[in-house]
C-alpha cells in the first residue's frame, strides 16, 4: 500500500544531543514538508523540498537541518542548537499543489 | 505575512446537530484550500480541497464553502467519531490555521 511512514513514533534525547527523525514515502510525490505541533497549537512549518536536492526554510527553521538525496526521503535532524526540541514532529508529501498525505508523526521528548 | 484564523476555537454540539466552523486568510497568493481534520496524537487527514470563490463541495456528512477570504465547513448529524480538530491551509502546504476543536456531546 502506498503512503507515508515516520520513525521512531517515540524518541527521548538529552540535552546536547543531536536526533534524526525519518520520513519515508512511495506515493511518488515531489513536495515533502516537516513540521512541529506544539500542544494546543497548529501545524508550525519547519523546512519543505519540492525536489530532490533542493529544501527550503520554513518559518522556524532555526536548530534543524533536513536533506533530499532520494525522492522518497526527507530526513530531519533535530541538533543541539534547537532550544526547545519536545514536541510532535509531522512529516508530509504531495502532488504539486495537491492534497497533503502525513505521517502519524514522531512524538521526541528531551529528558 | 499569511495568516489562518479559525472560528470557533471550540466547538461542542449535541449528537445528531450540525456543527458548522469557519476560517478566514490572508494570502499573497492563493492557490486552493484544502480541510483537514486530526485527531489527538495523530497525523491529520485530507477531507475535502475547495478551488474557487463560491466553489462547493459535499462528501458524505460534510458540506464546505469556499468564500472570497475563507471557508466554511459543515458537518451535518454530528456523531461521537467526528470528535476532532478540524483545520484548513493553503495547498501550497505553508500555513495552516490551529483549527477548530469539536467535541460531541452524548
Amino acid at each position: 500500500d502506498g503512503g507515508i511512514t515516520q520513525s521512531p513514533k517515540y524518541l527521548f534525547r538529552k540535552e546536547g544531543q543531536n536526533v534524526t527523525l525519518s520520513c519515508e514515502q512511495n506515493l511518488n510525490h515531489d513536495a515533502m514538508y516537516w513540521y512541529r505541533q506544539d500542544p494546543g497549537q497548529g501545524l508550525r512549518l519547519i523546512y519543505y523540498s519540492q525536489i530532490v536536492n533542493d529544501f527550503q526554510k520554513g518559518d522556524i527553521a532555526e536548530g534543524y537541518s533536513v536533506s533530499r538525496e532520494k525522492k522518497e526521503s526527507f530526513p530531519l535532524t533535530v541538533t543541539s542548537a534547537q532550544k526547545n526540541p519536545t514536541a510532535f514532529y509531522l512529516c508530509a508529501s504531495a502532488r504539486t499543489l495537491g492534497e497533503l498525505f502525513f505521517g502519524e508523526g514522531s512524538r521526541l521528548t528531551v529528558l | 505575512e499569511n495568516q489562518v484564523e479559525h472560528s470557533p476555537h471550540f466547538l461542542g454540539p449535541q449528537q445528531g446537530d450540525v456543527a458548522s466552523m469557519s476560517c478566514t486568510y490572508s494570502v499573497s497568493r492563493f492557490n486552493n484550500l484544502q480541510w483537514y481534520r486530526q485527531n489527538t496524537g495523530m497525523g491529520p487527514k485530507h477531507l475535502l480541497s475547495m478551488y474557487s470563490a463560491g466553489y462547493e463541495k459535499q462528501k458524505g456528512r460534510l458540506n464546505a464553502t469556499l468564500l472570497k477570504n475563507g471557508s466554511s465547513l459543515y458537518i451535518t448529524a454530528v456523531q461521537p467519531e467526528d470528535s476532532a480538530t478540524y483545520f484548513c491551509g493553503g495547498a501550497d502546504g505553508l500555513t495552516f490555521g490551529k483549527g477548530t476543536h469539536l467535541i460531541i456531546q452524548p
